[in-house]
């Protein structure tokens, strides 16, 4: 079957770093993404990897290992403003040239002065 | 503006009355899918569709019907909604394989 972990909540300090786990069981995984969605917002994407290692954007990196079924998403210098739910979201084959984008329940991060 | 917009953003009804979700984007995407967001479910995908008339189920189909005639539109219909549909809606949009989607603003949607 299927299986998709996360923790459900993280709490930080303001200009700390935090990692947010993700680990995966899932047939036809082609890569892992990375939403952030603030309380009554939509999701917005932060980041993609079809690749094992390392993608960098600004403050935020994610990571891939295919071999381990497992990803994290790396938050710097912490800001009141990251206060929001994060979810991975790994991408499957479900068919022939059809795919799926399902999400995890979701990280609950709360940033503290 | 590049963008996925949905109505009614938010809609009180009651069971068996039909109603539709609409969903539209403006960035000639092929690939559209609903979520719905339920507290301590995350998200789950109720259906999608690859690009114009192939649709298929997701994790939470029941329920649920979907149709894409033209390619910017993917609404979703309730023929008979129950309460265990309320829920916050979400449509999403993407160009292709790469883990990137466009969210919409979400419907929040209660059947009494």
């Amino acid at each position: 079957g299927q299986s998709l972990e996360q923790p459900s909540e993280v709490t930080a300090v303001e200009g700390a770093i935090v990692q947010i786990n993700c680990t995966y069981q899932t047939s036809g995984f082609y890569g892992l993404s990375w939403y952030q969605q603030h309380d009554g917002g939509a999701p917005t994407f932060l980041s993609y990897n079809a690749l094992d290692g390392l993608e960098e954007t600004g403050r935020f990196s994610s990571f891939l290992s295919r071999s381990d079924s497992y990803g994290y998403l790396l938050l710097q210098e912490l800001q009141m403003k990251d206060s929001a739910s994060y979810f991975c979201a790994p991408g499957l084959h479900s068919g022939a040239g059809s795919y799926q984008l399902t999400f995890g329940k979701g990280t609950k991060l709360s940033v503290i002065p | 503006e590049a963008q996925v917009t949905q109505n009614p953003r938010y809609l009180i009804t009651v069971t068996g009355k039909k109603l539709t979700v609409t969903c539209s984007q403006n960035m000639n995407h092929e690939y559209m899918s609903w979520y719905r967001q339920d507290p301590g479910l995350g998200l789950r995908q109720i259906y999608y569709s690859m690009n114009v008339e192939v649709t298929d189920k997701g994790d939470v189909p029941e329920g649920y019907k979907v149709s894409r005639k033209e390619k910017r539109n993917f609404p979703l219909i309730l023929e008979s909604p129950s309460p265990n549909q309320t829920s916050l809606y979400f449509c999403a949009s993407s160009f292709g394989f790469n883990g990137e989607l466009f969210f919409g603003e979400g419907s929040r949607l209660t059947v009494l």
